[in-house]
């Protein structure tokens, strides 16, 4: 079975500073990674994936991810924090069952940007 | 632009109503998924279907029952709601085999039971 955690369940940055949002998964085969955004009462929005191509990935609103096999992380950022980017983020990574396709989700990461 | 559409955003019911959440997708995806979140246990999956008439269970399923009779509809109910199953609901979709895709989420619909 797969597994993702994302350490610190609340993450403080000052606008303009750097974001960094930690995932770490466990997988038994190459992963399909992702994360998703979430604004208060909305659902998930994806923000980016990886699927084995470019380590390095581009998401959308500046955001990048790098996934190094080595450390088996897939660590979330942003050169330079936006009021706009205070949300919930969740690091999920694929899981090949039988049935669904299931994706495994991490317990979420609160950003909260201080003006 | 793909959907996935929640009836409703905020519903209020109360105690022992039979509640249904509905949930529709344009995608013409295969698996469909209903989660509940609450603040500091993230999100937790209730039910699945992988197909029409198909559901299997998720990690928490006391309580609810699902329907899935046509391949765009996906349907959460409360059999008897109670005050415990107050919380945001969050439906899924994903097309079948497409294990380099994520979900695609609906809004969300934020239940309160009074």
């Amino acid at each position: 079975a797969q597994s993702v955690t994302q350490l610190g369940s609340h993450v403080s940055v000052s606008e303009g500073a750097l974001v960094l949002l930690r995932c770490n998964y466990s997988s038994s085969v190459p992963p399909y990674l992702f994360w998703y955004v979430q604004y208060p009462n909305q659902g998930l929005q994806l923000l980016l994936k990886y699927t084995s191509a470019a380590t390095l990935v581009k998401g959308i609103n500046g955001f990048e991810a790098e996934f190094k096999k080595s450390e088996t992380s897939f660590h979330l950022t942003k050169p330079s924090a936006h009021m706009s980017d205070a949300a919930e983020y969740f690091c999920a990574v694929s899981d090949q069952t039988a049935a669904g396709n299931m994706l495994t989700f991490g317990g979420g990461t609160r950003l909260m940007v201080k003006p | 632009d793909v959907k996935v559409t929640q009836s409703s955003r905020y519903l209020v019911k109360r105690t022992g109503e039979k509640v249904f959440l509905e949930c529709v997708q344009d995608m013409d995806h295969e698996n469909m998924f209903w989660y509940r979140q609450d603040p500091g246990l993230g999100l937790r999956l209730i039910y699945f279907s992988y197909d029409v008439k198909m559901k299997e269970k998720g990690d928490i399923p006391e309580g609810y029952s699902v329907s899935r009779e046509k391949k765009e509809r996906f349907s959460l109910i409360l059999e008897s709601a109670s005050t415990n199953q107050t919380s945001m609901y969050l439906c899924a979709s994903r097309a079948g085999g497409a294990v380099n895709y994520g979900y695609t989420f609906g809004s969300g619909t934020r239940l309160t039971v009074v």
